[in-house]
């Protein structure tokens, strides 16, 4: 399968713990973005890389959460002392700027903060 | 304030009909629109696009119409097939769909047989 891929794709976490994602791109896809999305909401725009620079940054991107890039291929977003507001589906998304840069969607990883 | 707008939370259409599915916006410096289709458990599935220099692209079933003088974009489905049951999202970005997505809320389609 070469789709983007995320892992976990589901975590339970008490309020208060660390969480950390990890988004894979489709190969040679040189920008990759985050989203969340709530129950019955489309996606919400979190930030985006092209290779391993953060160029956007949503203000929904709070302190507690940070994303790396760090060699321009998988991506990690990690949520640091997690509140039940941070429930949600987090969603990955790459694109290549070579091949007309429409956004190809992963599976999400599912949160839920107890 | 919701810039992409999506007014039908769900449609129900007969299998072989025409599904008509409307998005409104209210950001006159998006330029590019696109569709998504969601299934349950699974992330959104790219459709169909359309730049803002067009008013309508189609591909193959689905055919994409923009109306930029009302910010108003509808996706076609015909004919209508129970497997098009899921959620179609709306989204825009300004420059190309490269940038930032502004989704919809979505509306969900149900398809009988």
């Amino acid at each position: 399968d070469t789709g983007v891929s995320q892992d976990p794709r589901h975590k339970i976490t008490k309020r208060g713990q660390n969480v950390t994602f990890r988004c894979d791109p489709i190969s040679e896809h040189n920008r990759l973005y985050w989203y969340r999305q709530t129950l019955g909401q489309g996606p919400e725009f979190l930030t985006y890389f092209q290779n391993e620079a953060q160029l956007e940054k949503s203000r929904l991107l709070s302190d507690r959460f940070s994303a790396e890039r760090p060699k321009g291929s998988f991506s990690t977003l990690e949520i640091q002392r997690t509140e039940q507001g941070d429930s949600a589906m987090y969603l990955c998304a790459s694109s290549s700027t070579r091949w007309g840069d429409t956004q190809y969607f992963g599976p999400g990883t599912r949160l839920t903060v107890l | 304030d919701q810039q992409v707008k999506q007014n039908s939370p769900s449609l129900s259409v007969q299998e072989g009909r025409i599904s008509i599915l409307n998005c409104d916006y209210t950001n006159s410096m998006f330029d590019y629109f696109l569709w998504y289709k969601k299934y349950p458990a699974e992330g959104p599935t790219f459709l169909i696009s359309i730049s803002s220099i067009k008013d309508k692209n189609e591909d193959g079933r689905f055919t994409v119409f923009l109306n930029k003088s009302a910010k108003h974009l509808s996706l076609h489905i015909v004919p209508s097939q129970p497997g098009d049951s899921a959620v179609y999202f709306c989204a825009a970005s300004v420059g190309n769909a490269g940038n930032m997505l502004t989704f919809g809320g979505g509306t969900r389609l149900m398809v009988k047989p």
